[in-house]
């Protein structure tokens, strides 16, 4: 079964305007992490934000905030005052209590549009 | 920069070869793990390195093999390479493992097997 889920294969967005990436996870450990990764079409992954199980605030770093929903299960990037710099492949990603891996959704390609 | 480097960047080699992936961490990070990209499976885990010992295995195939040094770089060996090897061979390094480390991914090797 899949751990991580990005049901958007691509989404669009005007510059300057905000846009929110859906991640969803499953897991039965009650202590995980999550994260999110930028790739660029140079191909690097480049870490963005970080969500721990038992942080009681959304995570938040400049213009990336974290929309983190325990009971759903969700953990959704939100991107505030889009740049074009900001097209690129998005990553979803877990770790689980027991486990120093991380698994992977199948990213999102976000576009920015001037 | 992430501080993590990868060399080659870039590798073109036929059916049945040997390469050879470099990795240094990041300054002070102890643990490093190695990911394959590729079109189909999407982004896997394939083992982890802590201060020299191995911490933790993933999808990695018998023809892979990897080692950390005692300078704390790491290698990984790919042997009997066959077309569907060919992939983005991503490194990354953590301070320390588990909780909420952060893993910081470096530039990748893309491998390309003829």
């Amino acid at each position: 079964a899949q751990k991580i889920t990005q049901t958007q294969p691509g989404m669009f967005v005007q510059e300057k305007e905000a846009v929110t990436l859906d991640c969803t996870y499953d897991t039965s450990d009650p202590s995980y992490g999550l994260f999110w990764y930028k790739q660029p079409s140079s191909g690097e992954m480049i870490f963005l934000i970080y969500q721990g199980s038992y942080d009681q605030q959304n995570a938040t770093e400049g213009r990336y905030s974290l929309n983190f929903q325990k009971a759903r299960k969700s953990a959704n990037l939100v991107i505030s005052a889009s740049q074009l710099g900001d097209s690129a492949m998005y990553f979803c990603a877990m770790r689980e209590g027991g486990s120093e891996k991380l698994v992977f959704g199948k990213g999102t390609k976000l576009t920015v549009n001037p | 920069d992430s501080g993590v480097t990868q060399t080659p960047k870039h590798l073109i080699t036929a059916t049945g070869q040997r390469v050879t992936l470099r990795c240094s961490p990041r300054s002070g990070d102890l643990s490093v793990y190695w990911y394959q990209q590729s079109l189909d499976q999407g982004l896997q885990f394939l083992i982890q390195y802590y201060n020299g010992e191995e911490r933790a295995k993933g999808n990695i195939l018998e023809r892979f093999s990897a080692q950390q040094f005692p300078d704390l770089h790491s290698e990984l060996n790919l042997s009997s390479l066959e077309l569907g090897d060919s992939a983005l061979y991503f490194c990354a390094s953590s301070v320390d493992v588990g909780g909420s480390e952060t893993q910081y991914f470096g530039p990748g090797t893309r491998l390309l097997v003829l």
